[in-house]
């Protein structure tokens, strides 16, 4: 149980061109997704917090209007990278957060490569 | 300001011995912790959590120790397979009602046949 689907897992776009990338809860329901960005041999870092219904909670740093987010149900957010430039190529990750017996767990999609040429 | 720390960038261990990744956090507000192993282009996977009233947790051949007093973590990992080789992350989080993980760096272990 606890698989979060991501789409695409890879994908090039020219500059200037917008990309969105999907994130699917497949067996439960996510009021609470996560966005991460990885740079070459580095850790996690976390872009955002996306909940059911509201605004995304963006980190110090992060460009709200570049990475829009919508988590218009339980099952979906999406982050869409606009007006992509070079410096956007990265590793994305998705995670939600979900119930477990005594605790919560955090689940990860599988990433999204992006290369914009 | 890194909150969560792995200072072993890498780490090579021979197949059969024990591998120990450690971690260490400065937030002692942090109380429930978690392992994940990650291959290159893919997400994390998890491994296994201790919340901060636990001093030990086991699953397997893994083991996290939880040191509070020294915000000392390790995972513990016995005996080691050349699959285990991979990248591995230690994440904390501030209570376990479920907020954000902060990551540490990563250590990168690689299991010699």
């Amino acid at each position: 149980g606890a698989v979060v689907s991501q789409h695409p897992s890879r994908v090039i776009c020219k500059s200037g061109t917008s990309v969105k990338i999907e994130c699917r809860s497949l067996d439960f329901q996510a009021t609470t997704m996560f966005w991460y960005r990885q740079f070459p041999k580095q850790s996690l870092m976390l872009m955002a917090t996306s909940n059911e219904g509201s605004k995304a909670t963006y980190e110090q740093g992060v460009e709200k209007d570049k990475f829009l987010i919508n988590h218009a149900s339980l099952t979906l957010s999406t982050l869409t990278v606009t007006s992509a430039h070079p410096e956007d190529s990265s590793f994305y990750i998705c995670s939600a957060r979900y119930r477990t017996e005594a605790n919560y767990g955090y689940t990860f999609g599988s990433g999204t490569r992006l290369t914009v040429v | 300001d890194q909150q969560v720390k792995q200072n072993s960038p890498s780490l090579s261990v021979q197949e059969g011995r024990i591998s120990i990744l450690n971690c260490d956090y400065t937030n002692s507000m942090f109380d429930y912790f978690l392992w994940y192993k990650k291959y290159p282009a893919e997400g994390p996977t998890f491994l296994i959590s201790i919340s901060s009233i636990k001093d030990k947790n086991e699953d397997g051949r893994f083991t996290v120790f939880l040191n509070k007093s020294a915000k000392h973590l390790s995972l513990h990992i016995v005996p080691s397979q050349p699959g285990d080789s991979a990248v591995y992350f230690c994440a904390a989080s501030l209570n376990n009602a479920g907020n954000m993980l902060t990551f540490g760096g990563g250590t990168r272990l690689m299991v010699k046949p």
